[in-house]
């Protein structure tokens, strides 16, 4: 099992273009969180999908939108692009109802917007 | 609304030296707390949680109501120690599970 798994590793998009993250969960998890985590700070939450549905929303805005696939991927797209929303893109997965043990990180899609 | 500090961006330490690495946090609720730790070229990972009360390499952590700290300790730092140190804070209810992080603490243990 190679864990959550995330691509691309790395994008270079310029202002005002769309970009989509994907993430695979860990085999056997069903929960999908996605962080953002620029220079120098902690990761933000963003939101989390559970059965295909946005469970819960950080504060983020609309440009930020997600999909949950039924065999438990996600994306992450990105809407009109602004210079910050470089940064470090990360999803994370769990077991629903789980432990917090039971979430694991993946590598992250490093975004630099131009 | 929840807010979790780490006062310091970079700690070094001797090897051997005893680490405290600084959280505190701000919760209206019945907070609960971890340390994750991302090691170079690694991805994060949980390095342990205050309900757990276990000591994970080395580490531990008490969670102290009174003065809102979850303050990481380590009485002898190795090299292998060195790595970005984030205190997390859980925001929980109706199935929620919502992390937030601090800016983290580098922490460089110099042999």
């Amino acid at each position: 099992d190679a864990g959550v798994t995330q691509s691309p590793t790395h994008l270079i998009k310029t202002r005002g273009q769309q970009v989509t993250l994907r993430c695979s969960p860990k085999s056997g998890h069903d929960t999908v969180s996605w962080y953002q985590q620029a220079l120098g700070q902690g990761p933000q939450f963003i939101f989390q999908y559970y059965e295909e549905e946005e469970r819960q929303r950080g504060n983020f805005p609309d440009r930020f939108s997600g999909h949950q696939f039924p065999n438990y991927s996600s994306e992450l797209n990105v809407n009109a692009l602004l210079l910050g929303d470089s940064a470090l893109y990360l999803c994370a997965s769990r077991l629903f109802g789980g432990s917090q043990e039971t979430q694991y990180f993946g590598p992250g899609t490093r975004l630099l917007v131009l | 609304a929840q807010r979790v500090t780490q006062p310091e961006k970079l700690l070094s330490v001797f090897k051997g030296a005893p680490v405290e690495l600084k959280c505190n946090y701000s919760y209206s609720g019945s907070p609960e707390l971890f340390w994750y730790v991302q090691y170079s070229r690694q991805r994060l990972q949980l390095l342990l949680r205050h309900i757990s009360r276990e000591s994970i390499k080395g580490f531990t952590a008490d969670l102290n109501k009174g003065e809102t700290s979850f303050h990481l300790k380590k009485p002898f730092a190795q090299e292998e120690d060195s790595a970005m140190y984030y205190c997390a804070l859980i925001y929980s209810g109706a199935g929620s599970y919502q992390l937030t992080f601090g800016k983290g603490t580098k922490l460089s243990v110099i042999p």
